[in-house]
């Protein structure tokens, strides 16, 4: 079993729909939880960022952590064609930070004008 | 954050040879990594590149394969060894600056073995 799981997808939606995309994970020592972005022939870039449980927001996107599931989740609403990417959620334990990050599979996510 | 630059962006490669990857970060860094991007799997961490000394590597991956320098605070080279078609991957480059929790990546090396 894979430390965190991603579907992979893909997932298409039309503009403007609520986007969910989700990892689990099986490490309880998890404490830091990152969402990266990822454009085609791109380097992944840093999109949100939590640490341990709860919700965080910035603009349209917003970060869940339930630790008690070992469930993360990412929303993007009222979505644009420029969210079309990969979406990697990562992780790491306390007194590792992002030295030691923890990446799912990636969503490729199309938003559909 | 540091600006990272890699190159070659891509490269397309013989079995059996070598090929080494440049990393440069337009600012010091205290830390580099060397990741590697497989199609439908996950980032994976190749090594941590120390600078002035040998670098740190995960499990799987050995130096014989994946030689690392990183020779100041703002260069690192990843050379991949006696390839084959497994090694066809994206491999990228990230820093860490001191006290920072956000990893940033270069574009990645887009490498093919034929």
């Amino acid at each position: 079993q894979k430390e965190v799981e991603q579907d992979p997808g893909p997932l298409s939606v039309p503009e403007g729909a609520i986007v969910s995309l989700n990892c689990t994970y099986s490490n309880s020592a998890f404490q830091y939880f990152m969402w990266y972005r990822q454009y085609s022939r791109k380097g992944p870039e840093l999109l949100m960022y939590t640490y341990s449980s709860g919700n965080k927001e910035d603009g349209r996107f917003t970060a869940q952590v339930d630790k008690s599931s070992k469930y993360i989740s990412l929303f993007i609403r009222d979505s644009q064609p420029s969210d079309s990417a990969t979406y990697l959620c990562a992780m790491s334990a306390i007194g590792q930070g992002a030295q030691k990050l923890v990446f799912g599979q990636g969503t490729r996510l199309t938003i559909n004008p | 954050s540091a600006v990272i630059s890699q190159k070659p962006s891509r490269d397309i490669c013989q079995r059996g040879t070598s090929l080494t990857i440049q990393c440069q970060v337009d600012s010091q860094v205290t830390m580099m990594f060397w990741y590697r991007q497989q199609p439908g799997q996950s980032l994976t961490l190749i090594a941590t590149a120390n600078q002035g000394s040998e670098a740190t590597y995960e499990s799987g991956f050995v130096i014989d394969k994946f030689p690392i320098s990183r020779p100041n605070l703002t260069f690192s080279t990843l050379t991949v060894s006696n390839m084959s078609p497994e090694d066809s991957s994206i491999y990228l480059c990230s820093g860490l600056k001191e006290g920072a929790n956000v990893l940033t990546f270069g574009a990645g090396s887009r490498l093919t073995v034929l």
